[in-house]
């Protein structure tokens, strides 16, 4: 079975670029999280699907990140303009309830570097 | 906003002793998940609990849920150099759907 995937694996842009990430989640998983560590500090929550609904992007910085997940399959996150403090590695995560128990799991993250 | 704190934020172990980590959540959870994140890796999911003072194993990590479900642990008896990472709670709070990733413990085993 084919895990979570995301791509770039490592991006390097400019202050006030443009960048998206994607992640591909499970195949028949409904939860899509993503998730940002800055720092090797704590992981923060960004926003969560159900499926192609947001039920939870209380973590979303400000305006300037924007995330999608049409069809509710793979997901992308946008951030526009870049700023410095918006590098770190972002995580995505996809599980499927089972009961009481949802495992997330998670991709191998996308390195961002704003310079 | 629900804080998740978790000590300590370091831990240097000499290989063969063991290892404990503290979470701890400033509001009552429905039910609590561990991870452990390799340097430069991704997290990867260790377990959930779920009931008031439930305690679980695996080999030789053991995790413990508060009775008052604020708070958690886990130990690792006699630690190896394959324990190296950082160890994450990962606690819900009840009405909500998302995973809050506490701050972390990073685990550095001296052979």
């Amino acid at each position: 079975e084919a895990g979570v995937t995301q791509f770039p694996s490592h991006s390097v842009i400019e202050k006030g670029q443009t960048v998206t990430l994607r992640c591909d989640p499970i195949s028949g998983h409904d939860n899509l999280y993503w998730y940002r560590r800055v720092m090797g500090k704590e992981i923060k929550f960004l926003l969560h699907f159900v499926k192609e609904s947001k039920q939870d992007e209380s973590g979303m910085p400000n305006n300037r990140f924007l995330a999608e997940r049409t069809g509710g399959t793979y997901s992308t996150l946008k951030v526009q303009p870049a700023e410095l403090e918006d590098s770190g590695v972002y995580f995505c995560a996809s599980s499927l309830r089972q009961g009481i128990v949802e495992k997330l799991f998670f991709g191998s993250g996308t390195q961002l570097s704003v310079l | 906003g629900q804080q998740v704190m978790q000590i300590p934020q370091y831990q240097h172990v000499q290989e063969g002793e063991d290892f404990t980590t503290y979470c701890n959540s400033s509001t009552t959870l429905s039910n609590i998940q561990w991870y452990k994140q390799r340097p430069g890796g991704h997290p990867v999911f260790l377990i959930q609990l779920v009931k008031s003072g439930e305690v679980k194993k695996q080999k030789r990590l053991t995790f413990q849920f508060g009775e008052a479900k604020k708070n958690s642990s886990l130990h690792i008896t006699a630690t190896q150099t394959t324990d190296v990472g950082t160890y994450f709670c990962a606690p819900k709070t009840s009405g909500t759907y998302k995973y809050i990733f506490g701050t972390g413990t990073r685990l550095k085993v001296l052979a």
